[in-house]
């Protein structure tokens, strides 16, 4: 257990909808980062936020949008959902910014049809 | 090309048997990460590696900075260590980890 939690575990959504995952970093961590994993490939990076900034972003579209809170638990926001958006999405908090290790939650597991 | 490669993709194994996974990295990483993934989808961490060479129990992990190449080595392997064993680099100014596809390994009894 990394003591990192996601919530919802699986979600299903309709095309153009919004949907907002969660994600509770572990004690003392106050940078997280995520991730999306289709099936049967590697995560790719979103973005990083550390102390309530976004701190890093990888090739996603603007309707991919993250919050962090001053308890530097995080949110993923996916406006004008795709099919494509279907996937793992997973969460991984840092001690600091620019740490090498990243503990990873359990992921949510998101269906768009 | 993508950044991090690995093979094979899919490896099957008998009980017993030593299995090697390989990695090559074409970008400059502040370290280089092992992990395993099982099928509910949450990840661990094995290794961590910016140099040399790691041991955990009957895994392995080695690195070669100037090849940019790393393996992943288990033996005596055993059905429990079935799993998607994925190689991913640190990089950039926020450190994001950038991953590879993956390798499914089934060890059978």
């Amino acid at each position: 257990e990394t003591g990192v939690t996601q919530s919802p575990t699986h979600l299903i959504k309709t095309r153009g909808q919004q949907v907002t995952l969660r994600c509770s970093s572990q004690s003392g961590h106050n940078t997280v980062s995520w991730y999306q994993q289709a099936l049967g490939q590697g995560p790719q990076f979103i973005f990083q936020y550390y102390r309530e900034e976004e701190n890093g972003r990888g090739n996603f579209p603007p309707r991919f949008s993250g919050l962090q809170f001053p308890n530097y638990s995080s949110e993923l926001n996916v406006n004008a959902l795709e099919l494509d958006d279907s996937a793992l999405y997973l969460c991984a908090s840092s001690r600091i910014a620019g740490s090498n290790e990243q503990y990873f939650g359990p992921g949510t597991r998101l269906t768009v049809t | 090309k993508n950044e991090v490669e690995q093979s094979p993709q899919n490896l099957t194994a008998q009980e017993g048997e030593f299995i090697t996974i390989n990695c090559s990295y074409s970008v400059g990483i502040s370290a280089l990460h092992w992990l395993q993934q099982h099928p509910g989808g949450g990840i661990v961490s094995l290794f961590m590696l910016s140099s040399g060479k790691k041991k955990h129990g009957r895994l392995i992990a080695t690195i070669n900075i100037q090849e940019k190449h790393s393996s992943l080595h288990i033996t005596a392997s055993h059905p429990r260590d079935s799993a998607v064993y994925i190689c991913a680099v640190t990089s950039g100014s926020a450190r994001q980890l950038t991953f590879g596809s993956g390798t499914q390994l089934t060890v059978l009894p």
